[in-house]
Protein backbone atom coordinates (compact mmCIF):
# COMPACT_ATOMS: atom_id res chain seq x y z
CA UNK A 1 0.00 0.00 0.00
CA UNK A 2 0.88 3.85 -0.10
CA UNK A 3 3.06 5.13 2.12
CA UNK A 4 3.38 9.10 2.86
CA UNK A 5 6.69 10.34 4.83
CA UNK A 6 6.68 14.18 5.74
CA UNK A 7 9.09 16.63 7.07
CA UNK A 8 9.86 18.32 9.41
CA UNK A 9 7.83 16.81 12.21
CA UNK A 10 7.80 20.78 14.03
CA UNK A 11 9.15 24.11 11.79
CA UNK A 12 9.36 27.68 13.72
CA UNK A 13 8.98 30.63 11.67
CA UNK A 14 8.67 34.19 12.33
CA UNK A 15 5.88 36.14 11.05
CA UNK A 16 6.57 37.37 7.68
CA UNK A 17 9.40 34.27 6.43
CA UNK A 18 8.08 31.54 4.70
CA UNK A 19 7.84 27.86 5.57
CA UNK A 20 8.33 24.86 3.69
CA UNK A 21 6.80 21.31 4.16
CA UNK A 22 8.02 18.26 2.43
CA UNK A 23 6.39 14.76 1.75
CA UNK A 24 7.59 11.97 -0.10
CA UNK A 25 5.34 9.39 -1.29
CA UNK A 26 5.85 4.98 -2.18
CA UNK A 27 3.12 4.74 -5.21
CA UNK A 28 4.00 5.72 -8.78
CA UNK A 29 -0.14 5.07 -8.87
CA UNK A 30 -0.99 7.66 -6.44
CA UNK A 31 -2.05 10.93 -8.72
CA UNK A 32 -4.21 13.28 -5.80
CA UNK A 33 -2.05 15.01 -3.44
CA UNK A 34 -4.21 17.38 -1.28
CA UNK A 35 -2.63 19.18 1.69
CA UNK A 36 -4.95 19.49 5.19
CA UNK A 37 -4.44 22.72 7.80
CA UNK A 38 -6.08 21.25 11.49
CA UNK A 39 -6.35 23.67 14.12
CA UNK A 40 -6.62 22.44 18.34
CA UNK A 41 -9.71 20.22 18.34
CA UNK A 42 -11.21 20.37 14.65
CA UNK A 43 -11.24 18.12 11.85
CA UNK A 44 -8.69 18.52 9.25
CA UNK A 45 -9.68 21.34 6.53
CA UNK A 46 -8.13 21.26 3.06
CA UNK A 47 -6.34 23.95 1.97
CA UNK A 48 -5.13 23.15 -1.15
CA UNK A 49 -4.63 19.83 -3.18
CA UNK A 50 -2.81 19.19 -6.96
CA UNK A 51 -3.15 16.71 -9.24
CA UNK A 52 -0.38 14.52 -11.24
CA UNK A 53 -1.19 15.85 -14.64
CA UNK A 54 0.17 19.64 -12.92
CA UNK A 55 3.49 20.77 -11.65
CA UNK A 56 2.78 23.65 -9.70
CA UNK A 57 -0.67 24.94 -7.96
CA UNK A 58 -0.72 28.43 -6.42
CA UNK A 59 -3.72 30.43 -4.13
CA UNK A 60 -2.87 33.65 -2.54
CA UNK A 61 0.19 32.30 0.13
CA UNK A 62 0.10 28.99 -0.79
CA UNK A 63 1.38 27.22 -3.29
CA UNK A 64 1.87 23.30 -3.55
CA UNK A 65 4.89 21.60 -5.77
CA UNK A 66 4.83 18.09 -7.37
CA UNK A 67 7.86 16.23 -8.77
CA UNK A 68 5.92 12.63 -10.33
CA UNK A 69 9.48 11.37 -10.77
CA UNK A 70 11.04 12.07 -7.77
CA UNK A 71 7.75 11.00 -5.79
CA UNK A 72 7.69 14.55 -3.59
CA UNK A 73 5.60 17.29 -3.32
CA UNK A 74 6.08 20.08 -1.27
CA UNK A 75 4.13 22.86 0.57
CA UNK A 76 5.13 26.63 0.27
CA UNK A 77 3.31 28.98 2.40
CA UNK A 78 4.80 32.93 2.39
CA UNK A 79 4.08 35.87 4.40
CA UNK A 80 3.63 33.39 7.22
CA UNK A 81 0.74 34.84 10.09
CA UNK A 82 0.60 34.07 13.52
CA UNK A 83 -3.01 32.28 12.12
CA UNK A 84 -1.14 30.01 10.34
CA UNK A 85 0.01 28.11 13.36
CA UNK A 86 -1.61 24.74 13.40
CA UNK A 87 -0.87 21.28 12.52
CA UNK A 88 -0.40 20.58 8.11
CA UNK A 89 -0.97 17.14 6.79
CA UNK A 90 -0.30 15.62 3.58
CA UNK A 91 -1.94 13.03 2.09
CA UNK A 92 -2.06 11.09 -1.70
CA UNK A 93 -4.76 8.78 -2.96
CA UNK A 94 -5.37 7.29 -6.21
CA UNK A 95 -8.73 8.36 -8.53
CA UNK A 96 -11.80 8.62 -8.17
CA UNK A 97 -12.22 9.30 -4.37
CA UNK A 98 -10.29 6.13 -2.87
CA UNK A 99 -8.46 6.39 0.33
CA UNK A 100 -6.11 9.10 1.65
CA UNK A 101 -2.98 8.17 3.05
CA UNK A 102 -1.48 11.04 5.59
CA UNK A 103 1.85 12.03 6.72
CA UNK A 104 2.70 12.10 10.48
CA UNK A 105 1.91 16.04 10.41
CA UNK A 106 4.15 19.07 10.69
CA UNK A 107 3.34 21.77 13.70
CA UNK A 108 3.68 24.59 12.50
CA UNK A 109 4.24 28.11 14.62
CA UNK A 110 4.70 31.19 13.40
CA UNK A 111 6.36 33.45 15.90
CA UNK A 112 5.83 37.42 16.62
CA UNK B 1 -23.70 24.37 2.30
CA UNK B 2 -23.53 22.80 5.50
CA UNK B 3 -20.60 20.32 6.61
CA UNK B 4 -19.89 17.00 7.89
CA UNK B 5 -21.41 16.53 11.20
CA UNK B 6 -20.56 14.17 13.41
CA UNK B 7 -21.79 13.37 17.56
CA UNK B 8 -21.25 13.38 20.21
CA UNK B 9 -17.91 15.48 20.09
CA UNK B 10 -16.64 14.18 23.38
CA UNK B 11 -17.34 10.42 25.37
CA UNK B 12 -15.34 8.93 27.94
CA UNK B 13 -16.22 5.24 28.85
CA UNK B 14 -14.21 2.47 30.68
CA UNK B 15 -12.89 -0.36 28.96
CA UNK B 16 -14.82 -3.42 27.44
CA UNK B 17 -17.98 -0.60 27.43
CA UNK B 18 -19.30 0.01 23.80
CA UNK B 19 -19.65 3.38 22.13
CA UNK B 20 -21.31 4.34 18.92
CA UNK B 21 -20.83 7.30 16.83
CA UNK B 22 -22.93 9.28 14.28
CA UNK B 23 -22.42 10.80 10.93
CA UNK B 24 -24.12 13.06 8.47
CA UNK B 25 -22.27 13.75 5.72
CA UNK B 26 -22.25 16.43 3.08
CA UNK B 27 -25.63 16.53 0.85
CA UNK B 28 -25.12 14.60 -2.13
CA UNK B 29 -22.15 13.04 -1.06
CA UNK B 30 -22.04 9.33 -2.18
CA UNK B 31 -18.82 8.37 -0.52
CA UNK B 32 -18.37 7.66 3.09
CA UNK B 33 -15.33 7.29 5.19
CA UNK B 34 -14.54 7.17 8.87
CA UNK B 35 -10.76 7.64 9.86
CA UNK B 36 -9.04 7.22 13.31
CA UNK B 37 -6.73 9.90 14.22
CA UNK B 38 -4.70 8.87 17.85
CA UNK B 39 -2.84 11.45 19.10
CA UNK B 40 0.22 12.56 17.33
CA UNK B 41 -0.44 11.06 14.09
CA UNK B 42 -1.90 11.28 11.01
CA UNK B 43 -5.56 9.90 10.55
CA UNK B 44 -6.03 6.69 8.98
CA UNK B 45 -8.70 4.92 7.32
CA UNK B 46 -11.18 2.42 9.33
CA UNK B 47 -13.32 1.96 6.64
CA UNK B 48 -15.31 3.60 3.31
CA UNK B 49 -18.23 3.41 2.18
CA UNK B 50 -19.72 4.13 -1.67
CA UNK B 51 -23.49 5.00 -0.94
CA UNK B 52 -24.58 1.78 1.37
CA UNK B 53 -22.33 -0.49 0.36
CA UNK B 54 -18.72 -1.19 1.91
CA UNK B 55 -15.48 -0.22 -0.40
CA UNK B 56 -12.56 -0.90 1.80
CA UNK B 57 -12.71 -2.25 5.00
CA UNK B 58 -9.30 -3.85 5.67
CA UNK B 59 -7.94 -1.73 8.15
CA UNK B 60 -10.94 -1.74 10.54
CA UNK B 61 -10.33 -4.41 13.35
CA UNK B 62 -13.60 -6.23 12.99
CA UNK B 63 -13.54 -8.06 16.30
CA UNK B 64 -14.70 -4.96 17.86
CA UNK B 65 -15.66 -2.45 15.61
CA UNK B 66 -18.83 -1.98 13.19
CA UNK B 67 -20.37 0.43 10.91
CA UNK B 68 -23.22 0.85 8.61
CA UNK B 69 -24.54 2.73 6.27
CA UNK B 70 -28.30 1.76 5.85
CA UNK B 71 -29.58 4.52 3.83
CA UNK B 72 -26.89 5.60 2.03
CA UNK B 73 -26.80 8.58 4.22
CA UNK B 74 -26.06 8.88 7.77
CA UNK B 75 -23.30 6.19 9.23
CA UNK B 76 -22.77 4.56 12.96
CA UNK B 77 -19.06 3.47 13.84
CA UNK B 78 -19.32 1.20 16.75
CA UNK B 79 -16.55 0.21 18.92
CA UNK B 80 -17.53 -3.08 21.54
CA UNK B 81 -15.88 -3.83 23.34
CA UNK B 82 -13.50 -1.09 23.67
CA UNK B 83 -10.03 -0.88 24.52
CA UNK B 84 -7.65 1.78 26.02
CA UNK B 85 -5.69 1.52 22.70
CA UNK B 86 -9.20 2.84 21.21
CA UNK B 87 -8.55 6.01 22.47
CA UNK B 88 -8.50 8.81 19.41
CA UNK B 89 -10.58 11.40 17.29
CA UNK B 90 -12.87 9.42 15.35
CA UNK B 91 -12.94 11.39 12.04
CA UNK B 92 -15.97 11.08 9.66
CA UNK B 93 -15.55 12.53 5.85
CA UNK B 94 -16.98 12.83 2.54
CA UNK B 95 -16.81 13.70 -0.88
CA UNK B 96 -18.91 13.27 -4.15
CA UNK B 97 -18.65 9.61 -5.90
CA UNK B 98 -17.84 10.66 -9.34
CA UNK B 99 -15.49 13.71 -10.38
CA UNK B 100 -12.68 14.98 -7.86
CA UNK B 101 -11.19 13.56 -4.95
CA UNK B 102 -11.39 16.22 -2.76
CA UNK B 103 -12.94 15.13 0.57
CA UNK B 104 -14.09 17.00 3.72
CA UNK B 105 -14.05 16.36 7.26
CA UNK B 106 -16.15 16.62 9.88
CA UNK B 107 -15.19 18.08 13.38
CA UNK B 108 -14.61 14.50 14.71
CA UNK B 109 -15.80 13.07 17.51
CA UNK B 110 -13.12 12.02 20.67
CA UNK B 111 -13.01 9.22 22.36
CA UNK B 112 -11.10 8.41 25.55
CA UNK B 113 -11.35 5.18 27.26
CA UNK B 114 -10.42 4.75 30.65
Amino acid sequence: GENVEQHPSTLSVQEGDSAVIKCTYSDSASNYFPWYKQELGKGPQLIIDIRSNVGEKKDQRIAVTLNKTAKHFSLHITETQPEDSAVYFCAASGVPASKLTFGTGTRLQVTL
Amino acid sequence: EAGVAQSPRYKIIEKRQSVAFWCNPISGHATLYWYQQILGQGPKLLIQFQNNGVVDDSQLPKDRFSAERLKGVDSTLKIQPAKLEDSAVYLCASSLASGGNTIYFGEGSWLTVV
